[in-house]
């Protein structure tokens, strides 16, 4: 029963770079959100994903962050053209259905992400 | 979003109760109360939610307060791997989806 799995674990990039972060829900989810840690900082949501839509982005930077969960293989978060302030943890959980209250998310071990 | 506040740290001794609290006094009425924790940069772990009875698992219980204006997380036999950093959170439903992380509380388990 595998749980949320994210990959790299760590990323290292050069500003300017784009880094490119993956998630794949546990079995039977169909419902991926992102969330950021930056350094000695809390978490903070970026963007909630149904298969091939996006259903809340309202945490997600205006510029240079996009993310999508196609329909088949798992999410990708995309940064462009990374800089130092990007450095951080980022978080994907995923859900059953995302649609009732007591829906329940389920978090992967993260990407830390780090620009030189 | 219904605000949390919780005490910024706590210590506990090895094989005692840990008892976390939580304060949520503008909580509506559909609103759940959540338990995360996150140990040392790991992913947060979920760990139990209820509405306004009392809940068990195999990893704590909740105790909401009848008013629901409150709430406790009590880790029965804290050991050393129960230090970590633990987040009250109050679900939002319009913004379902969306977990609104507070500063938490840091517990510590002392041998």
């Amino acid at each position: 029963n595998a749980g949320v799995m994210q990959n790299p674990r760590h990323l290292v990039r050069r500003r300017g770079q784009e880094a490119r972060l993956r998630c794949s829900p546990m079995k039977g989810h169909s419902h991926v959100y992102w969330y950021r840690q930056l350094p000695e900082e809390g978490l903070k949501f970026m963007v909630y994903l149904q298969k091939e839509n996006i259903i809340d982005e309202s945490g997600m930077p205006k510029e240079r962050f996009s993310a999508e969960f196609p329909k088949e293989g798992p999410s990708i978060l995309r940064i462009q053209q990374v800089v130092r302030g990007d450095s951080a943890a980022y978080f994907c959980a995923s859900s059953p259905t995302g649609t009732g209250l007591t829906d329940t998310q389920y978090f992967g071990p993260g990407t830390r992400l780090t620009v030189l | 979003d219904a605000k949390t506040t919780q005490p910024p740290s706590m210590d506990c001794a090895e094989g005692r109760a840990a008892n976390l609290p939580c304060n949520h006094s503008t909580i509506s009425g559909n609103e759940y109360v959540y338990w995360y924790r996150q140990i040392h940069s790991q992913g947060p772990q979920y760990i139990i939610h209820g509405l306004k009875n009392n809940e068990t698992n195999e990893m704590a219980s909740l105790i909401i307060t009848e008013d629901r204006k409150s709430s406790t997380l009590i880790l029965p036999h804290a050991t050393l791997r129960d230090t970590a950093v633990y987040y009250c959170i109050v679900r939002d439903p319009p913004q379902r989806g969306k977990l609104t992380f507070g500063q938490g509380t840091i517990l510590t388990v002392h041998p």
